[in-house]
């Protein structure tokens, strides 16, 4: 269990609201990480953070936005949503080393997001 | 052409078969590969990792071959609880993950 919950766990919004998901980590982790799941693509990344404050782009960024003002919290946030953003989002957390180099990441439970 | 590249299945098995599934990635500077499983409305959780030529878990034996850029997954022995999407992962650095999109297993009594 790596200690990492979302919130809400599913949600349904009309086109042109904004929506923020919730990602928490208990574990002390540095990385954490957005991606989106959707049928006929692997897991794409949205954005991800090195550290509060610290955020870099994903593959798929455009039309969110990341924040992260403490170490356990990393939110998504959707500026305006859209009928295209309706998916299966997942948080994870990584467990990387520089030393090693290596990557190991664990991923949330998801929060499904409709958009109408 | 995707760099992570899966048969998506489904691949069909009576329990107790052995079964196993590759996976050919493009980008010959990844670094590591994993395999993580997913069951239906769930999230992925890591399988096994495959750091340089293979790993084993039980019944569970992943290989890579760097020379022909695949990793393969065997499974001795399906289990019931064996019936998920397995999807294969490789690692290109900094912190990239690519994600392949996933063989469906159907384990059957």
């Amino acid at each position: 269990d790596a200690g990492i919950t979302q919130s809400p766990r599913h949600k349904v919004t009309e086109t042109g609201t904004p929506v923020t998901l919730r990602c928490h980590q208990t574990e002390n982790h540095r990385y954490m990480y957005w991606y989106r799941q959707d049928p006929g693509h692997g897991l794409r990344l949205i954005h991800y953070s090195y550290g509060v404050k610290d955020t870099d782009k994903g593959e798929v960024s455009d039309g969110y936005s990341v924040s992260r003002s403490k170490t356990e919290d990393f939110l998504l946030t959707l500026e305006s949503a859209t009928s295209s953003q309706t998916s299966v989002y997942f948080c994870a957390i990584s467990e990387s080393s520089y030393a090693s180099d290596q990557e190991t990441q664990y991923f949330g439970p998801g929060t499904r997001l409709l958009v109408l | 052409r995707k760099e992570v590249e899966q048969d998506p299945g489904p691949f069909n098995v009576p329990e107790g078969a052995t079964v196993a599934f590759n996976c050919t990635y493009s980008n010959s500077a990844s670094q590591s590969f994993f395999w993580y499983r997913q069951d239906c409305r769930k999230e992925p959780k890591l399988l096994m990792s495959v750091y340089s030529s293979g790993n084993e878990d039980g019944r569970f034996t992943a290989q890579l071959n760097r020379a022909s850029q695949y990793i393969s997954l065997l499974i001795r022995d399906s289990k019931l609880s064996d019936s998920a999407t397995y999807l294969c992962v490789a690692y290109t650095g900094f912190q990239k993950l690519v994600f392949g999109t996933g063989t469906r297993l159907l384990v059957s009594p």
